[in-house]
């Protein structure tokens, strides 16, 4: 049973606009959220995290909300640029283990 | 700065062959795991080591080993490939502790004939 949910395989948005990612989960015990983001035949590069006591974090043209009561999280780039073209992962931990559970990714496209 | 390290890039294998797929990282990390990344899937753990001489199974463990005799080595033995382990595998490392985001390989793409 997937504990980290992307159900948008793919989401394309203009260049300039706002790219807002989703991902849900199911395990209370998660505590801890991080973004990734990868290009083609590269590792996956470390992006945004947020601790589940803040709801909001922000780096620049990244900002993660978190929704604790929904168990909802979100990525918001803004302004997207055709660069940011990946696909984002997102992934949780929990506070009795700290190994990564990930989403299926969620590849983004930025048109110019 | 070479980071994480993972040879080889690409490999084929028949049926039933072993190998090792190694990893290496130069930041000191404590940390070190192994990801299989499958088409339409997330990463998934394989196995992780939180020390040389510590090492524990991920959610993927059977038909791998793995050992940690250095802090920098973290290498990943397949002993009887099988065209289900066909996939792209991952290594990474972090320093100890849950705030410490994960420094990843570029990844090995295996394939199992």
């Amino acid at each position: 049973d997937q504990q980290v949910k992307q159900n948008s395989p793919s989401l394309s948005v203009q260049e300039g606009r706002i790219s807002i990612l989703n991902c849900d989960y199911t395990n209370s015990m998660f505590d801890y959220f991080l973004w990734y983001k990868k290009y083609p035949a590269e590792g996956p590069t470390f992006l945004i995290s947020i601790s589940s006591i803040k709801d909001k974090n922000e780096d620049g043209r990244f900002t993660v909300f978190l929704n604790k009561s929904a168990k909802h999280l979100s990525l918001h780039i803004v302004p997207s640029q055709p660069g940011d073209s990946a696909v984002y992962f997102c992934a949780a931990s929990h506070r009795s283990q700290g190994n990564l559970i990930f989403g299926k990714g969620t590849k983004l496209s930025v048109k110019p | 700065n070479a980071g994480v390290t993972q040879t080889p890039k690409f490999q084929v294998l028949k049926t039933g062959q072993s190998m090792t797929l190694q990893c290496a990282q130069d930041m000191n990390h404590e940390y070190m795991s192994w990801y299989r990344q499958d088409p339409g899937m997330g990463l998934r753990l394989i196995h992780y080591s939180v020390g040389a001489g510590i090492t524990d199974q991920g959610e993927v463990p059977n038909g791998y080993n793995v050992s940690r005799s250095t802090t920098e080595d973290f290498p990943l033995r397949l002993l009887s490939a099988a065209p289900s382990q066909t996939s792209v595998y991952f290594c990474a490392s972090s320093y100890l502790g849950r705030n410490q985001p994960q420094h990843f390989g570029d990844g090995t793409r295996l394939s199992i004939l």
